[in-house]
């Protein structure tokens, strides 16, 4: 199954802690995105990478968040210093191309949780 | 500001009818429109997609139907089927952007 994969799928951080979510897309997809879902909410748009670049990270808070996607490796949401407010679940999608041609697909999700 | 809603948290359909489920927007620059199905513990999954130059798009039992002048579409599963209970989510893009903009989903329920 070439799909796309995240990990860990759950993970329990402490407040102040870090989290780190890992990313890897479908085998020759090169363009990333991810989002968060809060509890009874829909998916909400954070950030979309292509290797090595940030193109829009227009839903990232401006604060203790932060994306890449290196050259070689898995795409990395990093959140520092955690609050329980960030608890959710973080899903990761790629795409082949541009959005308009190709639709997003999306991995199992991490769910993020502060205690 | 919700740009795409689903009014309706819940749907409950018999099994071998149709369900129906319904999503507004509000942005007429969106050009885009996907349905993706979730099942609890998984990721979103992509059900079916139509162009804003479009007006109707149908797989197998799915259909979907773009109503621009009233900002609105909707998903047809017919025959329903109780493997077809999960939360739906529509979403759209804008021309241009490379992102998903989601409603809130709509948990579907199918009865035996």
């Amino acid at each position: 199954n070439a799909g796309v994969m995240q990990n860990p799928r759950h993970l329990v951080r402490r407040r102040g802690q870090e989290a780190r979510l890992r990313c890897s897309p479908m085998k020759g997809h090169s363009h990333v995105y991810w989002y968060r879902q809060l509890p009874e909410e829909g998916l909400k748009f954070m950030v979309y990478l292509q290797k090595e670049n940030i193109i829009d990270e227009s839903g990232m808070p401006k604060e203790r968040f932060s994306a890449e996607f290196p050259k070689e490796g898995p795409s990395i949401l990093r959140i520092q210093q955690v609050v329980r407010g960030d608890s959710a679940a973080y899903f990761c999608a790629s795409s082949r191309d541009r959005l308009n041609q190709e639709t997003q697909y999306f991995g199992p999700g991490t769910r993020l949780l502060v205690l | 500001d919700q740009q795409v809603k689903q009014n309706s948290p819940s749907l409950s359909v018999q099994e071998g009818r149709i369900s129906i489920l319904n999503c507004d927007y509000t942005n007429s620059m969106f050009d885009y429109f996907l349905w993706y199905k979730k099942y609890p513990a998984e990721g979103p999954t992509f059900l079916i997609s139509i162009s804003s130059i479009k007006d109707k798009n149908e797989d197998g039992r799915f259909t979907v139907f773009l109503n621009k002048s009233a900002k609105h579409l909707s998903l047809h599963i017919v025959p329903s089927q109780p493997g077809d209970s999960a939360v739906y989510f529509c979403a759209s893009n804008l021309q241009g952007a490379q992102k998903l903009v989601f409603g809130q989903g709509t948990r579907l329920t199918i009865n035996p």
